[in-house]
This record gives structure tokens, sequence and C-alpha cells, in this order.
């Protein structure tokens, strides 16, 4: 069964500082991985996605992932963290198969101090 | 463009009553899925409907069912409410299954207390 663990449930950083937000995944096939963000009182956004092309990914508001199959990795980072990052963060993956279902991790939030 | 619309985006109801929650997905899109968020988790998948058929559903009882239109709205039925449903309800459109060439919009949600 696929799944995706995420370290650390809570992360906080200083404004500009790194953001690295960790996910490890467990598939017994090539997987497809996302991250997404989630703001207050809100639905989810997709950050990033990989789907086996290049295992470095840029996504949006300057974050980007690298997948790492000899570490099942695809961790979160963006070089200088600003305010308005300040969120929930959403590891998933998902199968090849019929369906697009999504299988999510628990979340890390993450804060920003300025 | 509308985004995924849900509606109502909060409602309370009592332990054994039935509520009923409904997507509109973006135009185009064929592909539905549901998915409930438990305070402090992530989103579980409850069920996907492409092209008016059941496509995958998760593992919840079967007090919990949902259908698509022709117009590929749909809806999310949960009879006999207990308050461990109560959870924010999400729903999610694509264009297709295929994670190539889509991605899952999701709506605001619903937000579901049970009492």
């Amino acid at each position: 069964a696929q799944s995706v663990t995420q370290l650390g449930s809570h992360v906080s950083v200083s404004e500009g500082a790194l953001v690295l937000l960790r996910c490890n995944y467990s598939s017994s096939v090539p997987p497809y991985l996302f991250w997404y963000v989630q703001y207050p009182n809100q639905g989810l956004q997709l950050l990033l996605k990989y789907t086996s092309a290049a295992t470095l990914v840029k996504g949006i508001n300057g974050f980007e992932a690298e997948f790492k199959k000899s570490e099942t990795s695809f961790h979160l980072t963006k070089p200088s963290a600003h305010m308005s990052d300040a969120a929930e963060y959403f590891c998933a993956v998902s199968d090849r198969g019929a369906t697009n279902k999504l299988i999510f991790g628990t979340g890390t939030l993450l804060a920003v101090q300025p | 463009d509308a985004g995924v619309t849900q509606s109502p985006t909060h409602l309370i109801k009592t332990r054994g009553q039935q509520v009923t929650l409904r997507c509109s997905p973006i135009s185009g899109h064929k592909s539905v899925s549901w998915y409930q968020q438990v305070l402090g988790q992530g989103p579980q998948f409850i069920f996907q409907y492409y092209e008016k058929e059941e496509r995958g559903r998760g593992n919840f009882p079967d007090r919990f069912s949902a259908r698509q239109f022709p117009n590929y709205s749909s809806e999310l039925n949960v009879n006999a409410l207990l308050l461990g449903d109560s959870a924010l309800y999400l729903c999610a459109s694509s264009l297709s299954t295929s994670w190539r060439n889509t991605e899952a919009f999701f709506g605001q949600g619903t937000r579901l207390t049970v009492v």
C-alpha cells in the first residue's frame, strides 16, 4: 500500500531563512508525488507535482522539490521564507491506476517568525 | 472562470441525521473526488467519479454515498451521522484521471459539525 510520512508536524523558521519540509513515501511502483498548501479555512492548492520527468521539480511561489528514489524522499524547499508562506503543507502520493486518488500525509504546519 | 464551488460552507447536524453536500466542478472537468479532513489530519479519500461512474472508493462505511450528475456536479450523502463524521469535506475536480496532463483543483470545503 502507498503512504507518505511527513517528518515534523510543526516547523518554525525566521523570515528569509531556508524552508525545508520533509516527506518520505512508500510505493511499490513509481509514484506520482505532490505538495499542496492549505491556508486557514481554505481548500488545498497545488504547489508542485512529480510525474517521472525531471527529478527536480519547480513549483509556484519559489518552492521546489527533489525526487530521490534511493532515499524514497520528496522534500520541499524554498531558499528564503516569507511571512505569507505560513500555512499547512501536505505531501501526497498517487499511483498509476485507474483512479487519481491522492494519499496525503498528516501535514506540516509552517510558522514564519519576523 | 469559477473554481470548484461547494455548498453549504458550514452546517451543523445532530447525531443520526442525514446530510447532503454539493460540489460543482470547474467547467470542462469530468472527474470529481471527495475527501474528508478531520481536524489535525490530512485529507482522506472517500470517492472518485469520472463521467458519472464511480471510479474509486476509500475505506468509508456504507453510510457514505455519492453520485455525479450529467452536468458533472456531484453530491456526497452521509446517513446516520456520528460525532466522528465532524470534519471538513473537500471536493476536487480534474480534467481527467491521468496525472500527466491534469491536476486536482480543490474547493474551499464544507465544514460539517455533528452534535
